[in-house]
């Protein structure tokens, strides 16, 4: 059974620094999706990693897959303060077409 | 038009009313899921449809009854509901995973209070 791990859970961090959030997942999977959530508010997309070695970037935002370590890392660099937010990582069961395992979610705070 | 719409907002419902959730994508995805979301709690799926048809159910209790009368729309209907279901659910729609990667697009959610 696929189970997602988050951490940190909660990062409470100064403008202008560089930080890591790491999800990892206990069985195979071909899929690792990474979103973001303001406060009341829905998901929000952010990125989409379907192979090994993948990396997307968005803005201070960068993504990585490593399907061998089942570890899929999320980067912040330089850090502002609308980048609060709680961010999520799912990965996709090989049996399933549309179920995606959801992490806790990593609660990010950006000092000014 | 945003991508997938949720109505309503919000909702407080008593045990013993009936209400329906209703959600609209207009993507053009083949699948339309519910999601439920607690504090403090992984978000958990609750229903998929894939092309109208139910293909996931993760043992969700009967009060909770979705409907998908085409490939765009997604009810689910509310009774007789626990104070513990309280949640914000969330409707998200997206292509298979193999087709065009999978990406679930959310709904604004529907803050329900059942009191």
């Amino acid at each position: 059974e696929l189970k997602v791990e988050q951490n940190p859970l909660f990062l409470s961090m100064q403008e202008g620094k560089n930080y890591t959030i790491y999800c990892n997942y206990s069985t195979t999977s071909d899929r690792l999706y990474w979103y973001r959530q303001d406060p009341g508010k829905s998901l929000e997309s952010l990125f989409v990693l379907l192979s090994n070695g993948a990396v997307k970037q968005e803005g201070r935002l960068m993504a990585s897959l490593d399907t061998k370590a089942r570890l899929s890392t999320l980067h912040i660099t330089a850090a502002v303060h609308d980048l609060s937010a709680t961010y999520f990582c799912a990965a996709g069961p090989m049996d399933s077409n549309y179920q995606l395992i959801w992490g806790a979610g990593t609660k990010l705070i950006i000092k000014p | 038009e945003t991508g997938v719409t949720q109505t309503p907002r919000h909702l407080v419902m008593g045990m013993t009313n009936k209400k329906s959730l209703k959600c609209e994508q207009h993507l053009g995805h083949n699948a339309m899921y519910w999601y439920k979301q607690s504090a403090k709690k992984p978000l958990e799926l609750m229903f998929v449809y894939n092309f109208k048809e139910q293909t996931e159910n993760n043992s969700v209790p009967s009060r909770f009854s979705p409907e998908c009368p085409n490939s765009s729309h997604l009810f689910l209907h509310l009774h007789t509901l626990q104070p513990e279901d309280s949640a914000l659910y969330l409707c998200a729609s997206s292509q298979v995973w193999r087709d065009r990667g999978g990406e679930a697009f959310f709904g604004q959610g529907t803050r329900l209070t059942v009191v």
